[in-house]
């Protein structure tokens, strides 16, 4: 079957703009996570959906930030006044939930951010 | 503070020969263990994970991994290496628990070249 979907896969835009970046995770999953990996770094989490729970923006890095889910299934992660430093590939993720963290993430091919 | 270790950046070995790529965890009770890997240009796949049970878990690709409570690790293995298994690999760990799905601990990753 399908698997994670992201698009774009590349997004090369200006200093202060906005971008949204777009995550299609697998059918049936109710959770789906964002991740930051920046060069040289390990994933950096952002943010959790649950079905229709409200979500855990723990992990957001500013109020820059901001990302939603809707109808449970595609999420958009929102990126406002961009900068330098936002400059990473955006993974997302979706898995099965059971209630206990045992589930399996299965990963999409990420959006290779670059601001210029 | 929980934390997922990857003490080699880097391991080099032959092809043919077998392979080791460490991973070693501080988090408290008996967590989940997971490893990824993510070839050039490419999302994560998952390779195996440790629930419970035999603490050697057999994964994708003829990977292996081996969960020491003892000495808190869960180093991942493969008797005979490839070429084509040169790729960044990830440890990830996550304590038991409802609602704690979000909570996966990631290492900084180790790249593993394998040499013809």
């Amino acid at each position: 079957g399908a698997g994670v979907s992201q698009s774009p896969s590349n997004k090369v835009t200006e200093k202060g703009k906005d971008v949204e970046l777009r995550c299609d995770p697998i059918s049936g999953h109710t959770a789906l996570y964002w991740y930051r990996q920046s060069l040289g770094q390990g994933l950096e989490f952002l943010i959790y959906f649950q079905g229709n729970s409200a979500p855990d923006k723990s992990g957001l890095p500013s109020d820059r930030f901001s990302a939603e889910r809707t109808g449970g299934s595609v999420s958009t992660l929102t990126i406002q006044r961009t900068q330098q430093e936002d400059s990473a590939v955006y993974l997302c993720a979706s898995s099965f939930s059971s209630g206990t963290s045992r589930e399996t993430q299965y990963f999409g091919p990420g959006t290779r951010l670059l601001v210029l | 503070a929980q934390s997922v270790a990857q003490p080699e950046d880097q391991v080099n070995v032959a092809e043919g020969n077998p392979l080791t790529v460490k991973c070693t965890y501080s988090v408290s009770g008996n967590p989940y263990l997971f490893w990824y890997v993510q070839y050039p240009n490419r999302g994560l796949q998952f390779l195996l994970k440790y629930i419970t049970g035999d603490n050697l878990v057999k994964g994708s690709y003829g990977f292996e991994a081996e969960f020491n409570k003892s000495q808190t690790s869960f180093h991942l293995k493969k008797p005979s290496a490839l070429v084509s298994d040169s790729a960044l690999y990830f440890c990830a760990v996550s304590p038991r628990g409802a609602g704690n799905n979000r909570k996966l601990i990631w290492g900084l990753g180790t790249s593993l070249a394998v040499n013809p």
